[in-house]
């Protein structure tokens, strides 16, 4: 069975850091590209980063490009997110996601994000 | 980027109905779409993708049409389970995109 379990989210003040972990079980985590999204309070689904499968290729969105740093460790089957210079606006519940594309590009047969963990909940304030 | 706006963003309907949410995106996707069920408290759950496929263990009253920017998700008979947010995302080109929601409530 697929399984992603997030951890490593809690409050930080505005311009720290965390540091989020995903734990992939159940398939080849080696295999797949993986992505963050995240959700505000009552908002909706908004992607935050994606990195391939040999971490070849990696995309972020505008809003975390150049705070935010993806990486993976296919031996340890984990897929991190590295949060720095936090803001009040990265307030949000952080979901991974696994893909089935690869390096960005769709594989026939395949779509969307088909599986996800249950997130873990960031809040930056003072 | 290309932006994906979906509606209605929320309606009431009962047990039974037919309901279709539609979803149009900016610029042409071809056929690079999904749908997502999330309910409170959960993660989003893959329902469809490739604009008409429907993932493994979804049931057969959800369907998807539609191809280049002009989508709709169909519930044939809504269930009491179905009531939830529906998202619809663009995967043809990074950053992928998601539709703002749409809510189906209980009327």
């Amino acid at each position: 069975e697929v399984e992603l379990v997030e951890s490593g989210g809690g409050l930080a003040q505005p311009g720290g850091s965390l540091r989020l972990s995903c734990a992939a079980s159940g398939f080849t985590f080696s295999s797949y590209s993986m992505n963050w999204v995240r959700q505000a309070p009552g908002k909706g689904l908004e992607w935050v980063s994606y990195i391939s499968s040999s971490s070849s290729t990696i995309y972020y969105a505008d809003s975390v490009k150049g705070r935010f740093t993806i990486s993976r460790d296919n031996a340890r089957n984990s897929l991190y997110l590295q949060m720095s210079s936090l803001r009040d606006e990265d307030t949000a519940v952080y979901y991974c996601a696994r893909d089935p594309s690869d390096a960005g590009i769709v594989v026939p047969g395949t779509g969307g994000f088909d599986y996800w963990g249950q997130g873990t909940l960031v809040a930056v304030s003072s | 980027a290309i932006r994906m706006t979906q509606s209605p963003s929320s309606f009431s309907a009962s047990t039974g109905d037919r309901v279709t949410i539609t979803c149009r995106a900016s610029q042409g996707i071809s056929s690079y779409l999904a749908w997502y069920q999330q309910k409170p408290g959960k993660a989003p759950n893959l329902l469809i993708y490739a604009a008409s496929t429907l993932q493994s263990g979804v049931p057969s009253r959800f369907s998807g049409s539609g191809s280049g920017t002009d989508f709709t998700l169909t519930i044939s008979c809504l269930q009491s389970e179905d009531f939830a947010t529906y998202y619809c995302q663009q995967y043809d080109s990074y950053p992928v995109t998601f539709g703002g929601g749409t809510k189906v409530e209980i009327k």
